[in-house]
């Protein structure tokens, strides 16, 4: 079965700073990879995915980056802010028999953003 | 609020008891997934619907079950209970049969002791 691997498992960056986050997994099959932002008791909030057939997305600050080559993505967020301090969590799922399989996550990534 | 509710917010039982979880899923979504989060396992997949049929199990013990009504909710079924299922269970749902993204509910965080 799939299995992702996320890594760093802690992060602290100044604020104003850039933070990556990167993942990878082992199934070739999978084609859709969402980053997740969790704050403390709170759902996992989806912020960005990225599917197979594109190599990079943008929404403001935060971007995403496939390399289906090498099976690994990556969360990248510009110019970081306090409140972006969370857990980020790295996905990956595979479509089949015409609806989306279910996520395999990473372990994620403590973002600290330090004022 | 992503619009998949799920009841009750905290569950406090002892060992060997049973307790059912409830999700609705978001107006017209046809999928429900199961994830438990505990500090040591991290989120992990449980079960998936779809459309009131079993699509896909994952690490999901004997002791555990789940079904989703015609009204597509879904209740998830825990028993005989031991210290170490206390944690945290979400329910997601996607938007429409084509669509890809899952949108988690609020969870219910239980707690066996």
């Amino acid at each position: 079965g799939e299995n992702v691997e996320q890594h760093p498992s802690t992060l602290s960056v100044q604020e104003g700073d850039s933070a990556v986050i990167k993942c990878t997994y082992s199934d070739s099959a999978s084609n859709y990879f969402p980053w997740y932002k969790q704050e403390l008791g709170k759902r996992p909030q989806l912020i960005i995915d990225i599917r197979s057939n594109v190599g990079e997305k943008k929404d403001q600050r935060i971007a995403v980056t496939l390399n289906k080559t090498a099976k690994h993505f990556s969360l990248h967020i510009t110019e970081t802010q306090p409140e972006d301090s969370a857990v980020y969590f790295c996905a990956a799922s595979m479509r089949y028999g015409g609806s989306q399989g279910n996520l395999i996550f990473g372990k994620g990534t403590k973002l600290s953003v330090k004022p | 609020d992503s619009g998949v509710t799920q009841t009750p917010k905290h569950l406090i039982t002892a060992t060997g008891q049973r307790v059912t979880l409830r999700c609705s899923p978001r107006s017209g979504d046809l999928s429900v997934y199961w994830y438990q989060q505990s500090l040591d396992q991290g989120l992990q997949f449980l079960i998936q619907y779809y459309n009131g049929e079993e699509r896909a199990k994952g690490n999901i013990l004997e002791r555990f079950s789940a079904q989703q009504f015609p009204d597509l909710h879904s209740e998830l079924n825990l028993s005989s209970l031991e210290l170490g299922d206390s944690a945290l269970y979400f329910c997601a749902s996607s938007l429409r049969q084509e669509d890809y993204e899952q949108y988690f509910g609020p969870g219910t965080r239980l707690t066996v002791t």
